[in-house]
Parts: C-alpha cells; sequence; structure tokens
C-alpha cells in the first residue's frame, strides 16, 4: 500500500499478558517513529529509528516496552507484562531521510488492557 | 505544563464560518508541523513551517509561523463538515524532525 499500515488494527489482551505492535512503514523511508496517545497524556514520543543508527529509546516509558526494526524496514514494538495504564493508541510514523521531512502517521492501533 | 499549548480546546462552528486555532510553544521553534485527526485514524499532515514570519496555504487553510517562531495559527476559511476533526501542532525542537512534541490538540465541530 501506499501508506503506513499498522496491525492489528485492535487489540484486547489481560493485563500480564505481552503484545507485539507491528507497523510497515512507506516504501523507501528510512526514518520510523512509535507514539503513543492516551486521554490523559495526548500524543507522546516512544521510539525513532534511522537507517543503520542506534535508536533513540529515549520515549519508552519503563523497561517492558521495547522496539525492532529488522532490515531497515518493518518494526515491532513490544510491550511485556502489559498493564492497564498501557491501555492507548499507538501510532506509528515514517519519514523520508533529510531535514524537516514531515512524518506520516498509520491509522494506529488500538490497545485495551483488561 | 505543557511545551506546546494550543487554544481553543475545542470549537465548534457553522459551516461557512471562518476560524482560527493557535499554537504557543515555551521554547523556540526549529519547525513547526500541523496534523488533522479524525477519530479512529492515524494524523494526516497539513503543512510544515520553518522560517519565522512563513505563511502557507492549502486550499482553505493557512498556517502562520510568527516572527519569533514561538507561535503558530491555522486559519480556516470558510469552514466546511469536511474540516471537522482533531487539529494537533507538532514542534521540532532540534531541526532533524526526529521527534516531534505535540499540542493537546483542538476540537472542532462545523454545524450544518
Amino acid at each position: 500500500g501506499a501508506g503506513v499500515s499498522q496491525s492489528p488494527s485492535n487489540k484486547v489482551t489481560e493485563k500480564g499478558k505481552d503484545v507485539e505492535l507491528r507497523c510497515d512503514p512507506i516504501s523507501g523511508h528510512t526514518a520510523l517513529y512509535w507514539y503513543r496517545q492516551s486521554l490523559g497524556q495526548g500524543l507522546e514520543f516512544l521510539i525513532y529509528f534511522q537507517g543503520n543508527s542506534a535508536p533513540d529509546k529515549s520515549g519508552l516509558p519503563s523497561d517492558r516496552f521495547s522496539a525492532e526494526r529488522t532490515g531497515g524496514s518493518v518494526s515491532t514494538l513490544t510491550i511485556q507484562r502489559t498493564q492497564q495504564e498501557d491501555s492507548a493508541v499507538y501510532l506509528c510514523a515514517s519519514s523520508q531521510q533529510g531535514l524537516n521531512q514531515p512524518q506520516h502517521f498509520g491509522d494506529g492501533t488500538r490497545l485495551s488492557i483488561l | 505544563s505543557q511545551e506546546l499549548e494550543q487554544s481553543p480546546q475545542s470549537l465548534i462552528v457553522q459551516e461557512g464560518k471562518n476560524l482560527t486555532i493557535n499554537c504557543t510553544s515555551s521554547k523556540t521553534l526549529y519547525g513547526l508541523y500541523w496534523y488533522k485527526q479524525k477519530y479512529g485514524e492515524g494524523l494526516i499532515f497539513l503543512m510544515m513551517l520553518q522560517k519565522g514570519g512563513e505563511e502557507k496555504s492549502h486550499e482553505k487553510i493557512t498556517a502562520k509561523l510568527d516572527e519569533k517562531k514561538q507561535q503558530s495559527s491555522l486559519h480556516i476559511t470558510a469552514s466546511q463538515p469536511s474540516h471537522a476533526g482533531i487539529y494537533l501542532c507538532g514542534a521540532d525542537r532540534g531541526g532533524t524532525a526526529s521527534k516531534l512534541t505535540f499540542g493537546t490538540g483542538t476540537r472542532l465541530q462545523v454545524t450544518l
């Protein structure tokens, strides 16, 4: 497809379970970002990948959160031992290389922890 | 307090009316991005402003970045129901757009 693709679109799981969220960026985009959007906190940066550079993990809220980007394309965000406060919409974005390139967002994964 | 404050938080306007949304930063902006979001969907990129005094337009939407680069406004002329949604401003602090800081959003409703 032409845009950023995220899966699943919705995920409901029990507290304590692990979840994996997937993001397929726009073809040719070297930068990939994960954000979290929740009612109380708005839209928050989580992690950023750029090419082969070490990712910027400064936004990850705890060590239960991790992300990988394989082959410079698809990314997976993993949340271990989920807690109720992890409930949110997780948004992925990608952009072209270079300064001031706009980020293009997927439709997000709505995660609900019971 | 938020680094980026948007006002108003919500807005209801009648179709055909003009409206303005403001985004104020507590720090200098290297780049300011405007996005629109509809419920259950991702963010749609509208415009990016970099230089103080810059103004850009797309269809009936105009955005400006003030000279001191700490405030931006988004103006919609002759609003339509299709303009309804949440408008978010995003700030690039370092010029690389590696991570954007977003405002709290402005929810716009357009009534017939």
